[in-house]
């Protein structure tokens, strides 16, 4: 079992609509979660960071935390087709040292016009 | 500005030659990460450098071969690399090797074997 779930995809949603995109985790100590997103051929660049439980919004995207069922998400509300990329979620343990961090497989996401 | 930089942004080499990648941040950052990805997959960790000094290697070949020669730079040397390591090469920076800190990547090198 991967330490961190994530359905490929893909996903297409119409421009306008609200996107849930989810994780499952299996390893208690994780504390830290974040959401990458990454256009094709690019780098991944870091979108939203949570700690412990509870949610986080910034502009259009929230991230959620329930780490009783060990499930993270990622909300984005009305959607563009600057949206379209691959996202990414990734997990760290406290006592994870070195940095690593552990990936989701990554959903690809197309918002059409 | 949390920009990582990396050169060249593509790079096509045979088997028997030697490069380098090169990958530089200004963010005062004291921990750097080189990453491979492939089409379709997630980043996988190579290496880590923790203030200058090799902290993680994932058991990687000996033909990659990094080098941190200073805080805000870091290269990765290759030689005699083979077809499958064609892949997206991926730098990364963050502040410490801590569990609490963002890691921030740059664009990445597509690296083409021949």
């Amino acid at each position: 079992q991967k330490e961190v779930e994530q359905d490929p995809g893909p996903l297409s949603v119409p421009e306008g609509a609200i996107v849930s995109l989810n994780c499952t985790y299996s390893n208690s100590a994780f504390q830290y979660f974040m959401w990458y997103r990454q256009y094709s051929r690019k780098g991944p660049e870091l979108l939203m960071y949570t700690y412990s439980s509870g949610n986080k919004e910034d502009g259009r995207f929230t991230a959620q935390v329930d780490k009783s069922s060990k499930y993270i998400s990622l909300f984005i509300r009305d959607s563009q087709p600057s949206d379209s990329a691959t996202y990414l979620c990734a997990s760290r343990g406290v006592y994870n040292q070195g940095g690593k961090l552990i990936f989701g497989q990554g959903t690809e996401l197309s918002v059409k016009p | 500005d949390t920009e990582v930089t990396q050169t060249p942004k593509h790079l096509v080499m045979g088997m028997t030659n030697k490069k380098s990648l090169k990958c530089e941040q200004h963010m005062g950052h004291r921990a750097m990460y080189w990453y491979k990805q492939k089409a379709k997959k997630p980043p996988e960790l190579m290496f880590v450098y923790s203030y200058e000094k090799l902290s993680i290697n994932e058991s990687v070949p000996s033909r990659f071969s990094p080098e941190c020669p200073n805080s805000s730079l870091l290269n990765l040397h290759l030689h005699a690399l083979q077809p499958e390591d064609s892949a997206l090469y991926l730098c990364a920076s963050s502040h410490g090797i801590g569990s609490y800190n963002e890691q921030f990547f740059g664009p990445g090198t597509r690296l083409t074997v021949l």
